[in-house]
């Protein structure tokens, strides 16, 4: 069955400090890998996306993930975080279905709090 | 920027009535989705939809939902006869190709 763990529900740091959202997978396919971010009264903001090639993607707001195929993993981490980032963060799994996208599955998403 | 657009933000409404949550995809998109977030649990997919007629549904999407594009820009979602569990928050998705999905901001949607 296809799912996604994002085990840590809620996570602390510090302004300045590196982060790691943590996410793993469970895919029949060859999954499509995606980081979603949500403010609050915001919808969900496309972070970064993994479909294939290079196993270390490049996203938006100096975040970056790396596909672990041998792990099922797919970690979100930044090397400074700024207050800004606090907000829910959402990992999710997929597959092309035809031309375009099939269903995504998320996980239960991660609360990030940033302390000044 | 172009962006996905949905109404109303919130609406309450009293369980058995019919609810509509509108949608406006990204003007050049090509494929359409709902996607819903009851309270504290996961974003679950409901629907897809592409060329005028459902691509894929998942088993949440029963006979009390339904999908429309009455006029070529609005992408409507249909609750028939509303229950308390249908409270959540609902999101519109779109995308061409690509497969990136881009989500408007969710239509709250609170059944008493």
């Amino acid at each position: 069955a296809q799912s996604v763990t994002q085990p840590d529900i809620h996570i602390t740091v510090s302004e300045g400090a590196s982060l790691e959202l943590r996410c793993n997978y469970s895919y029949g396919a060859t999954p499509y890998l995606f980081w979603y971010v949500q403010s609050p009264g915001q919808g969900l903001q496309l972070l970064l996306k993994y479909f294939s090639g290079d196993t270390l993607v490049q996203g938006i707001k100096g975040f970056e993930a790396e596909f672990k195929r041998s792990q099922s993993s797919f970690n979100l981490r930044k090397p400074s975080v700024h207050w800004s980032d606090a907000a829910e963060y959402f990992c999710a799994v997929g597959a092309r279905r035809g031309s375009t996208l099939g269903r995504l599955y998320f996980g239960r998403g991660t609360q990030l709090t940033v302390w000044p | 920027e172009p962006e996905v657009t949905q109404t109303p933000s919130h609406q309450v409404t009293q369980m058995g009535q019919e609810v509509i949550l509108r949608c406006v995809p990204i003007s050049n998109h090509l494929y359409f989705y709902w996607y819903r977030q009851i309270l504290g649990q996961k974003v679950e997919f409901l629907v897809s939809f592409y060329n005028n007629e459902i691509s894929e549904k998942s088993e949440i999407f029963d006979d009390q939902f339904s999908v429309e594009r009455p006029d070529g820009s609005n992408f409507t979602l249909k609750i028939r006869s509303t229950k308390l569990e249908d409270s959540a928050m609902y999101f519109c998705a779109s995308t061409r190709e690509t497969g990136e999905l881009f989500f408007g901001e969710g239509s709250r949607l609170t059944v008493l």
